[in-house]
C-alpha cells in the first residue's frame, strides 16, 4: 500500500535549521508530487509548497519563500523539506502529503504520520 | 490567496445525527474543493475530493455538494468514530489554502 514515513521529532534553537524527511513506498515516487503541509499546536493546516520529484522542481507558498527548500532523492525515494532561520512560531507539526493524481492537483492522499519541529531558546 | 472560511467553527451533536458542515471560498473556485477528517494526534485523511467525489474505503455516510463558493459537507448519521475535526481545502489555485476547521463534539 502507498505509504509515507517522516522521519522523528526534532528541537532547535531559534535561528538554526531543520530537515526533516519522507520515504515514500508502495507506488512511483517520480510519480506524483509531493507537498508539505504544517500545522502549528491547536491551529489550521497550512500548505508550503509542493515538489515534483521527476524534475527536482519546487514552488514555495509565498510566507516561507527564503526560508524553505524542498528536494528530493529518488535513488531513496524521499522528500526532504528544509526551513531556516527558524523561530519560535515555526514549532509545528509538519506533514508531507502525496498528491491524488500524477500531477500537481493540489488534492492530498495519503498522508505521512508528521514530523513535531519544536523551535526553543 | 482565496479565503476558505468554515462554519460552524464547532459543533455538538449526537450520534445518529444528520450534520452539515459549510464551507465559503472567497472567490469562485468552481468545483475544485476538497474535505478532510483529522483526529486528535493523527494526519488528516481525505474524505471527499473535487466537490462529492468520495474517496475509496470512505463510508457512504459522508457526502459532499455545492459549485462556485458555497459547498457542504454532510454526514448523514453520526457514528461513535465520526468525531473529528473537518477541514475543506481549494485546489483551485496556488497557494493551496484549507478553511480553519469545524470540530464535531459529541453532545
Amino acid at each position: 500500500q502507498v505509504q509515507l514515513v517522516q522521519s522523528g521529532a526534532e528541537v532547535k534553537k531559534p535561528g538554526a535549521s531543520v530537515k526533516v524527511s519522507c520515504k515514500a513506498s508502495g507506488y512511483t515516487f517520480t510519480g506524483y508530487y509531493m507537498h508539505w503541509v504544517r500545522q502549528a499546536p491547536g491551529q489550521g493546516l497550512e500548505w508550503m509548497g509542493w515538489i515534483n520529484p521527476n524534475t527536482g522542481g519546487a514552488n514555495y507558498a509565498q510566507k516561507f519563500q527564503g526560508r524553505v527548500t524542498m528536494t528530493r532523492d529518488t535513488s531513496i525515494s524521499t522528500a526532504y523539506m528544509e526551513l531556516s532561520r527558524l523561530r519560535s512560531d515555526d514549532t509545528a507539526v509538519y506533514f508531507c502529503a502525496r498528491d491524488r493524481y500524477n500531477w500537481n492537483y493540489g488534492c492530498f492522499d495519503p498522508w505521512g504520520q508528521g514530523t513535531l519541529v519544536t523551535v526553543s531558546s | 490567496d482565496i479565503q476558505m472560511t468554515q462554519s460552524p467553527s464547532s459543533l455538538s451533536a449526537s450520534v445518529g445525527d444528520r450534520v452539515t458542515i459549510t464551507c465559503r471560498a472567497s472567490q469562485s473556485i468552481s468545483s475544485y474543493l476538497n474535505w478532510y477528517q483529522q483526529k486528535p494526534g493523527k494526519a488528516p485523511k481525505l474524505l471527499i475530493y473535487e466537490t462529492s467525489s468520495l474517496q475509496s474505503g470512505v463510508p457512504s455516510r459522508f457526502s459532499g455538494s455545492g459549485s462556485g463558493t458555497d459547498f457542504t459537507l454532510t454526514i448523514s448519521s453520526l457514528q461513535p468514530e465520526d468525531f473529528a475535526t473537518y477541514y475543506c481545502q481549494q485546489s483551485y489555485s496556488t497557494p493551496w489554502t484549507f478553511g480553519q476547521g469545524t470540530k464535531v463534539e459529541i453532545k
